[in-house]
């Protein structure tokens, strides 16, 4: 098994729509999650952290269930800039990306 | 700040060369992080140092594979002999101390796309 798994997409959604990807991971001990966003052809970057509480940024909003042992993220009010693809990250004294999740936003 | 560097950004080479990769991280990051992407597989850790020294290599797929980080400001990937499945595109990330929650967001270079014939 996969420390860390996502559902690759492709997710093809309208402008506007909103979209959720998820991603488990198996190391109960992990300790910090990131969401990753990484353009065609370019470095992952930061989206943003993942807190135990929730957190919100804009249009974008991350989750983390440790009961269940998932992060995900919604972003809603989809624009045609968010095509990329999102890699879930968690951390345990090392990061370990997921393979990703590939959005198209289509007009 | 320069973020950080990679070298270099595109490497074609023939099978069984030596290929040597080479980061310069953020300066006062102490965690190093080298990855391999490829289509099939995503995002690797290699391997990872923390204040120059190698803390898990367990990603490193062979013994063809080596890393050094001699010092606070450069690390080198090297492949010795290299072969056409070692294609893919190698990143270094940099962080701070990643014991310390929130401290230790990885900021990636650019990028070494490899491509071994």
């Amino acid at each position: 098994r996969k420390e860390v798994e996502q559902d690759p997409g492709p997710f093809n959604v309208p402008e506007g729509a909103t979209v959720a990807f998820n991603c488990t991971y198996s190391n109960s001990a992990s300790q910090s999650f990131f969401w990753y966003r990484q353009d065609c052809r370019k470095e992952p970057k930061l989206l943003m952290s993942v807190y135990s509480s929730g957190n919100e940024d804009g249009r974008f909003t991350a989750q983390l269930n440790r009961a269940s042992q998932y992060i995900s993220l919604l972003i809603r009010d989809s624009k045609l800039s968010d095509s990329a693809t999102y890699l879930c990250v968690v951390n345990y004294n090392d990061m370990r990306f997921g393979a990703g999740t590939r959005l198209t936003v289509k007009p | 700040d320069a973020g950080v560097i990679q070298s270099p950004r595109h490497e074609v080479t023939e099978m069984g060369q030596e290929v040597t990769l080479r980061c310069k991280p953020i300066s006062g990051h102490n965690s190093l992080f080298w990855y391999r992407q490829t289509m099939m597989r995503g995002l690797e850790l290699l391997i990872y140092f923390n204040n120059n020294v190698p803390i898990d290599d367990s990603g490193m797929p062979e013994d063809r594979f080596s890393a050094k980080m001699p010092n606070a400001s450069f690390s080198t990937l090297k492949i010795q002999p290299s072969e056409p499945r070692d294609s893919a595109v190698y990143f270094c990330a940099s962080s701070k101390n990643p014991q310390v929650t929130g401290a230790n967001v990885l900021t990636f270079g650019a990028g070494s796309r490899l491509t071994v014939l």
